[in-house]
């Protein structure tokens, strides 16, 4: 299994530009997510979807959009790009367990793409 | 909603040296909580996992962490550190009732020879 892939790994935009992320896995996993990594800040959750059809805003929503068409892709795209969207793209994917009366997840994350927007 | 605070962005120790790497939770149900691992420019990697049984956790690498509900902490600790050791530690937690996972800022490890 190739797990998580992200393409691509580095990207230079202007502003304005737009752009698309794309990310897939292979393991069947119903939940998918995107967070951004920035200095200080950790990871922030940007959009996240719990199976095909179905996508939900998480904390950083705004200037992106995303889709799922089916399990294995869930791309996410910059319609007019701005500085301020500097940083590093991350995708992950979990399965869900049931444990008593809730569930569990754990993450597994891509390796990240780098976009600079000037 | 859930959230993570971790004490110290940085925290340097010396090669043989206990790593404690401290997370307090906050969550309105019980959490579940983890620690992943950054080495430079890659992704995070899974140290260990708290999801609701044994209160103390073994990990990867010689690392554990210990549940402590009346303190809301989740610190992660190895008795001997490693040069390998030095990366970007990060703590998380999701509520047993949804996959919305909420990450600390992170804390970055120097092991100093």
């Amino acid at each position: 299994n190739a797990g998580v892939t992200q393409t691509p790994k580095f990207q230079v935009l202007k502003t304005g530009q737009s752009m698309t992320l794309q990310c897939a896995q292979d393991m069947n996993h119903e939940y998918m997510s995107w967070y951004r990594q920035d200095p200080g800040m950790g990871l922030r959750l940007i959009h996240y979807s719990v199976g095909a059809g179905i996508t939900d805003q998480g904390e950083v929503p705004n200037g992106y959009n995303v889709s799922r068409s089916t399990t294995e892709d869930f791309p996410l795209r910059l319609l007019s790009a701005a500085p301020s969207q500097t940083s590093v793209y991350f995708c992950a994917s979990s399965y869900s367990i049931a444990v008593g009366s809730g569930f569990h997840s754990e993450q597994f994350f891509g390796p990240g793409t780098r976009l600079t927007v000037l | 909603a859930q959230s993570v605070t971790q004490l110290g962005s940085h925290v340097s120790v010396s090669e043989g040296a206990l790593v404690l790497l401290r997370c307090n939770y906050s969550s309105s149900v019980p959490p579940y909580l983890f620690w992943y691992v950054q080495y430079p420019n890659q992704g995070l990697q899974l140290l260990l996992k708290y999801t609701s049984a044994a209160t103390l956790v073994k990990g990867i690498n010689g690392f554990e962490a210990e549940f402590k509900k009346s303190e809301t902490s989740f610190h992660l600790t190895k008795p001997s550190a490693h040069m390998s050791d030095a990366a970007e530690y990060f703590c998380a937690v999701s509520e047993s009732n949804n996959n919305d996972m909420r990450f600390g800022a992170g804390t970055r490890l120097t092991v100093k020879p």
